[in-house]
């Protein structure tokens, strides 16, 4: 069954320090991945997606087939990415989600 | 352009009543989804509807979960006889088809 894992519910960094928001999944075939973003009071936002192969407010995530995984990166956190942070498969016409990281930067 | 919009905001009901929550997609997006978003369990898909083709209804829960799209714009998601275990925050998305889903802001479904 097509799954996406997120291991961790919280995230908590200092403010300039590197971040690493960890997804797997399992999927057999080409995977179209996705990461989503939801600050606080606003409704969810696509952050980026692994075709596109681009970086969005410096966050960046590297499909590695070899370990089913999508991670997102950024090399030094900013206060205002703090949020709640969905990775997501496609599946035929659906999204399938992650329970999502709750990402805090600390100052 | 407006985004995807979702009434109520906020719905406060008790156990056993029937609900209808609403999405406005972005117009000109033939694609419709509805998910619903839980405390610590992510985002489930609900249903999915494409232009005229019949909706994808795989994730609705139960039977008492209905949904319809009138004029292949606006849609309606019915809850028969609510539970406490429905409480969650029903979420909106529209697009183009196969491409980037665009969310409503929800619509927060209590259950007392």
């Amino acid at each position: 069954a097509q799954r996406v894992t997120q291991p961790e519910k919280l995230l908590s960094v200092f403010k300039g320090a590197p971040v690493e928001l960890k997804c797997n999944y399992s999927y057999s075939g080409s995977p179209e991945l996705f990461w989503y973003v939801q600050y606080s009071r606003q409704r969810l936002q696509l952050l980026l997606r692994h075709i596109s192969r681009e970086s969005i407010k410096g966050f960046t995530a590297d499909l590695n087939k070899g370990e089913t995984s999508f991670h997102l990166k950024k090399p030094f956190a900013q206060e205002e990415d703090s949020a709640m942070y969905y990775c997501a498969l496609r599946r035929g016409n659906k999204l399938v989600f992650g329970a999502g990281t709750i990402l805090r930067v600390k100052s | 352009g407006a985004g995807v919009s979702q009434s109520p905001s906020n719905k406060v009901t008790e156990k056993g009543k029937d609900v209808e929550l609403r999405c406005d997609p972005i117009s000109g997006h033939t694609a419709l989804y509805w998910y619903r978003q839980s405390l610590g369990q992510g985002l489930e898909f609900l249903i999915y509807f494409q232009g005229n083709s019949a909706p994808d209804k795989s994730g609705l829960p139960s039977d008492r979960f209905s949904a319809e799209r009138t004029g292949g714009s606006v849609s309606t998601l019915t809850i028969q006889r609510t539970q406490q275990e429905d409480s969650a925050v029903y979420l909106c998305a529209s697009s183009l088809v196969a491409d980037t889903q665009y969310f409503g802001p929800g619509t927060r479904l209590t259950v007392l």
